[in-house]
């Protein structure tokens, strides 16, 4: 069984501010870790992934993740938020053990960048 | 690449009626899956196909089902629908090309509400 815990719905940051959103997982198995980002009405884009490689994951717009298994923890910064950061996070665990895999998603967490 | 496609956008039913949405891969996927968003929450997995066939579901209804055609497009049918059902469902493709690890694209979209 899978799971993942944002802490925060909502973040609120200044422009030029660091961005960081926290994300937990639980996982009986080797996870994948994802971050998701969803604008106002739309979809969702792939910010950046885990997937056993390098533990520091550099993404799309600036962001990065770094996965710490001894914290089962992947959290989201970036070092200078902009406006256009303005939008729901989704962090998302899925296992590696098999080749089609279902994603689990956390709550999400609504970041406000003010001016 | 026109990416993942849904139709339609946006539709309204009655407590009851019966729906049916539509997906279209993103070229070079053989993989559909379907999530259902409500409203201030995370996506929640709903089922998955490829080959034609439900490969994985979520803690979802008998009244959700769904078929993957030839081309590797999908549908989602929802029956007796609910007050409940009434949410976003987003359709995301993957895989394909004998690659299963695959990170997976979502379409914008379909906003139902059922009144």
């Amino acid at each position: 069984a899978q799971s993942v815990t944002q802490l925060g719905s909502h973040v609120s940051v200044s422009e030029g501010a660091l961005v960081l959103l926290r994300c937990n997982y639980s996982s009986s198995v080797p996870p994948y870790l994802f971050w998701y980002v969803q604008y106002p009405n739309q979809g969702l884009q792939l910010l950046l992934k885990y997937t056993s490689a390098a533990t520091l994951v550099k993404g799309i717009n600036g962001f990065e993740a770094e996965f710490k298994k001894s914290e089962t923890s992947f959290h989201l910064t970036k070092p200078s938020a902009h406006m256009s950061d303005a939008a729901e996070y989704f962090c998302a665990v899925s296992g590696r053990d098999t080749g089609r895999r279902a994603l689990t998603f956390g709550s999400g967490t609504r970041l406000q960048v003010q001016p | 690449d026109a990416g993942v496609t849904q139709s339609p956008t946006h539709l309204i039913k009655t407590r009851g009626q019966q729906v049916t949405l539509r997906c279209s891969p993103k070229s070079g996927h053989d993989t559909v899956s379907w999530y259902q968003q409500a409203l201030g929450q995370g996506p929640q997995f709903i089922f998955q196909y490829y080959e034609e066939e439900e490969r994985q579901r979520g803690n979802f209804p008998d009244r959700f089902s769904g078929h993957q055609f030839p081309n590797y497009s999908s549908e989602l049918n929802v029956n007796a629908l609910l007050l409940g059902d009434s949410a976003l469902y987003l359709c995301a493709s993957s895989g394909g090309g004998g690659r299963t690890n695959t990170e997976a694209f979502f379409g914008q979209g379909t906003r139902l509400t059922v009144v």
